[in-house]
């Protein structure tokens, strides 16, 4: 079945560092990906909307130009937390869906534990 | 409101028992309605979902039960399992795909 691969698993970085996230769709092309931030006990709120090929679109209260997102395939989409603070310590997860398919499912990434210290 | 509220906030349900978790959504745009469950450190895995034009859906042990007219939808889980806890989310989404999540529910089944 469709598969979202999401790496690394888990990254300890200090503040004021940088941090590449990667979300690949491992069996099927996404048009679209979402990335979702989650803390402990917490739902997941949604951050940004990443399309191929175009400028992600990013939620209310999410800067832009601290969660840098692109989308440069159909199988890879990148977060990148730039100078990482601790309030940036959070689970991030990262969703697809297959864009042959409208009634396809969204399914998602094991999601990047991010530790900033 | 793109809310989605979602109860109860935690459950504990003896083995082999019935667990339900109820949700409700304002947004009459939504038209895709999944169940996930995740548990510690992994990412949500999708359990079933159902679309507006069907009042239940039922794939194994999980059952969905949506009710259109008064924006409500459940998931039952049968014979429930010590290996079900975990934490449920429903969601629901419009075209566009994006994801409305409810609270989630800490489920926790007794052997």
């Amino acid at each position: 079945g469709a598969v979202v691969s999401q790496h690394p698993s888990w990254v300890i970085c200090k503040s004021g560092t940088s941090v590449k996230i990667e979300c690949r769709s491992l069996d099927f092309q996404a048009t679209t990906m979402f990335w979702y931030r989650q803390f402990p006990k917490q739902s997941l709120m949604l951050m940004a909307t990443s399309n191929e090929g175009s400028k992600a679109t990013y939620e209310q209260g999410v800067e832009k130009d601290k969660f840098l997102i692109n989308h440069a395939s159909l199988t890879l989409s990148t977060l990148t937390v730039t100078s990482a603070h601790p309030e940036d310590s959070s689970f991030y997860i990262c969703s697809a869906s297959d864009v042959n398919s409208y009634n396809s499912p969204l399914h998602f990434g094991n999601g990047t534990r991010l530790t900033v210290t | 409101q793109q809310q989605v509220k979602q109860s109860p906030q935690s459950l504990i349900v003896q083995k082999g028992g019935i667990s339900i978790i109820n949700c409700a959504y304002e947004n009459t745009a939504f038209d895709y309605f999944p169940w996930y469950q995740q548990f510690p450190g992994k990412g949500p895995a999708l359990l079933i979902a159902i679309r507006p034009d069907v009042s239940e859906k039922k794939e194994g042990r999980f059952t969905i039960s949506f009710n259109k007219s008064a924006k409500q939808f459940s998931l039952h889980i049968m014979d429930s399992q010590p290996g079900d806890s975990a934490t449920y989310f429903c969601a629901a989404s419009g075209s566009a795909r994006q994801l409305t999540f409810g609270s989630g529910t800490q489920l926790t089944v007794l052997p």
